[in-house]
């Protein structure tokens, strides 16, 4: 199965500030890597697909890069509604294997 | 619009069964490849079984392997999770999730315990 680690584990940031999550595959995955965000009691919801697009409805402020191995999840200014658990997965090979999690939390 | 719905979950005791179901619509069910994902209580997501959209290929996440069965009904627009040998630690919000996880249902709580 392909590893994925997630860092940090949990980030804290006030508002208006940019905040940087990375991701790193245990091999290459090309472009397939998702980044997805789960506030509590509510399902995983897909914000970024294919290591940089943008979901249809996703704002703007959220965004990805990287490819191969490497890979950066960014919110451009962080709002308050943006408090959630945010987890990478890669969609190369079954089982698609997500990070551990990164919990974002305001300052 | 797409919309996926978990039933089926439950108390059960260890070595019980459950069955879960999730019913699709608003999108053509027997094109995609359809997945059971859950989440043990304040842990990570965890890959539980694929199916694809003709039911010839299965995948099991080697935890489940053996006690798990996914079935799907195409004509029905229904996915299936049949859990026999229940033990604690499959304790978790089940989802069913369309192909990689660009939807997702809202989940059904099993809870494993005597």
């Amino acid at each position: 199965d392909v590893q994925m680690t997630q860092s940090p584990s949990s980030l804290s940031a006030s508002v208006g500030d940019r905040v940087t999550i990375t991701c790193q595959a245990s091999q290459d995955i090309s472009n397939y890597l998702n980044w997805y965000q789960q506030k509590p009691g509510k399902a995983p919801k897909l914000l970024i697909y294919d290591a940089s697009n943008l979901e249809t409805g996703v704002s703007s402020r959220f965004s990805g890069s990287g490819s191969g191995t490497d890979f950066t999840f960014t919110i451009s200014s962080l709002q308050p509604e943006d408090i959630a658990i945010y987890y990478c997965q890669q969609d190369d090979n079954l089982p698609y294997t997500f990070g551990q999690g990164t919990k974002l939390e305001i300052k | 619009e797409v919309q996926l719905v978990e039933s089926g979950g439950g108390l059960v005791k260890p070595g019980g069964s459950l069955r879960l179901s999730c019913a699709a619509s608003g999108f053509t069910f027997s094109n995609y490849m359809m997945n059971w994902v859950r989440q043990a209580p304040g842990k990570e997501l965890e890959w539980v079984s694929s199916i694809n959209s003709i039911s010839n290929y299965i995948y099991y996440a080697d935890s489940v392997k053996g006690r798990f069965t996914i079935s799907r009904d195409n004509a029905k627009n229904s996915l299936y999770l049949q859990m026999n040998t229940l033990r604690a630690e499959d304790t978790a919000v089940y989802y069913c999730a369309r192909a990689f996880g660009d939807y997702w249902g809202q989940g059904t709580l099993v809870t494993v315990s005597s």
